[in-house]
């Protein structure tokens, strides 16, 4: 039973260059999300889904886009990087939708935009 | 908008000193409460929870009690190890906002426990 996989652990980029960050769970959980994890801010919620086919807005959700095709895989795409964006990302899942199970991480992306 | 306030760090204690780390919340409604562990370079991991005032949550030695008169959710254990070192995040949820259904964390207080 891996639980969260987020991939890659460490990554670079140049002001404007896109990526896809991967985050894959095998626990069959129906709600997904996306966290970032600045200094003294804690973690803000970026987007989440409640089940496959359906995605909505976080409390920062500018800059980056989400899908969920499949109940496995919620990837996070950042369209136009900016330095702004320097910071680690959480992928976090649970089994309800309604929030009384507890959240699983991954163990994060470190993102660098220069 | 529902908040989590956490007490600044780090805070630097000796093993088996006493720990408390306060956390305080501002909600709407009657939230579930959580402590969170992160331990370096790991994602975060449910630590213990409380669903309801005066409920006490409590594991690895760790508990916590949901004050509803103060609004609080103060973290404690009777003697810290070196293992204990890491950053506790206090969060929230509000069970009946049928928006996001999301945690609200507080901004993480860093434990390091020397020998």
């Amino acid at each position: 039973n891996a639980g969260v996989t987020q991939t890659p652990k460490f990554q670079v980029l140049k002001t404007g260059q896109s990526m896809t960050l991967q985050c894959a769970q095998d626990m069959n959980h129906e709600y997904m999300s996306w966290y970032r994890q600045d200094p003294g801010m804690g973690l803000r919620l970026i987007h989440y889904s409640v089940g496959a086919g359906i995605t909505d807005q976080g409390e920062v959700p500018n800059g980056y886009n989400v899908s969920r095709s499949t109940t496995e895989d919620f990837p996070l795409r950042l369209l136009s990087a900016a330095p702004s964006q320097t910071s680690v990302y959480f992928c976090a899942s649970r089994f309800d939708r309604e929030g009384n199970s507890p959240l699983h991480f991954g163990n994060g992306t470190r993102l660098t935009v220069t | 908008g529902d908040s989590v306030t956490q007490m600044e760090g780090p805070v630097t204690l000796s093993e088996e000193a006493f720990l408390t780390i306060n956390c305080t919340y501002t909600a709407t409604g009657y939230p579930s409460l959580f402590w969170y562990v992160q331990y370096p370079g790991e994602g975060l991991q449910l630590l213990l929870k409380a669903t309801k005032a005066d409920d006490k949550g409590s594991n690895k030695g760790f508990e916590a009690t949901y004050r509803k008169e103060t609004t609080s959710f103060h973290l404690e254990k009777g003697s810290v190890q070196v293992s204990d070192s890491a950053v506790y995040f206090c969060a929230l949820i509000l069970l009946e906002d049928t928006g996001r259904r999301a945690l609200t964390f507080g901004s993480g207080t860093r434990l390091q426990v020397q020998p």
